[in-house]
């Protein structure tokens, strides 16, 4: 399986700023994907990330809000922009080879906002 | 329907014992059921996976049951250890368009196991 590398791993940030996390992977993947993780809940999608294609958002997520990088078959970036205390989460990135059926997770970015 | 609901939340166990936990879907286009391991401070790895022709499937100390008609699958978790204590999410996916396997999450349910 992929090893994803995942950085910052935390960070503290103040409000109305902006954080881009950045998503390594050791191989080329076609799919890559951006969760939100809140403390001691489940993960949500925020949005699916195609090289050479706009990302797709889940519903309750925006560009605006969220711009999603994806510049080659290794690498993507997310940004949180004009942060709030809400946006205070575990944001994880995640890979699935074609034809494969489990999800590999990098170690995620814990972010709070003050 | 998309929802995978899994319970308990949270479960304490005796080192040795069993861990059972349980998940239930309603969308019969799953086609694969994994379940998903996290530690404090790291992402979710994947565990164990059955996909639904088969009733169970065993790996170590780890087993998920799978129940087609009622539609719901478990994990157990056999001899318990104190490095057992993680937090685990059932899940079931489909293939979405581009050809990937779309997943959605249970709610997660956090393991103790003392010694």
């Amino acid at each position: 399986s992929a090893v994803i590398s995942q950085k910052p791993s935390r960070d503290i940030c103040q409000r109305g700023t902006s954080l881009t996390i950045q998503c390594q992977v050791d191989s080329q993947v076609t799919m890559m994907f951006w969760y939100r993780q809140q403390p001691g809940q489940s993960l949500t999608l925020i949005a699916t990330a195609n090289q050479g294609s706009e990302a797709t958002y889940e519903s309750g997520f925006v560009i605006d809000k969220f711009p999603i990088s994806r510049p080659n078959l290794t690498f993507s970036t997310l940004t949180v922009s004009n942060m709030s205390p809400e946006d205070s989460s575990i944001y994880l990135c995640s890979v699935i080879h074609r034809g494969n059926y489990g999800y590999t997770f990098g170690s995620g970015t814990r972010l709070t906002v003050v | 329907q998309q929802q995978v609901k899994q319970s308990p939340q949270s479960l304490i166990v005796q080192k040795g014992g069993i861990s059972i936990i349980n998940c239930a879907y309603e969308n019969t286009a799953f086609d694969y059921f994994p379940w998903y391991q996290q530690f404090p401070g790291k992402g979710p790895a994947l565990l164990i996976a059955i996909r639904p022709d088969v009733s169970e499937k065993k790996e170590g100390r780890f087993t998920i049951s799978f129940n087609k008609s009622a539609k719901q699958f478990s994990l157990h978790i056999m001899d318990s250890q104190p490095g057992d204590s993680a937090t685990y999410f059932c899940a079931a996916s489909m293939r979405g368009s581009g050809g990937y396997q779309k997943v959605t999450f249970g709610t997660g349910t956090k393991l103790q196991v003392i010694p």
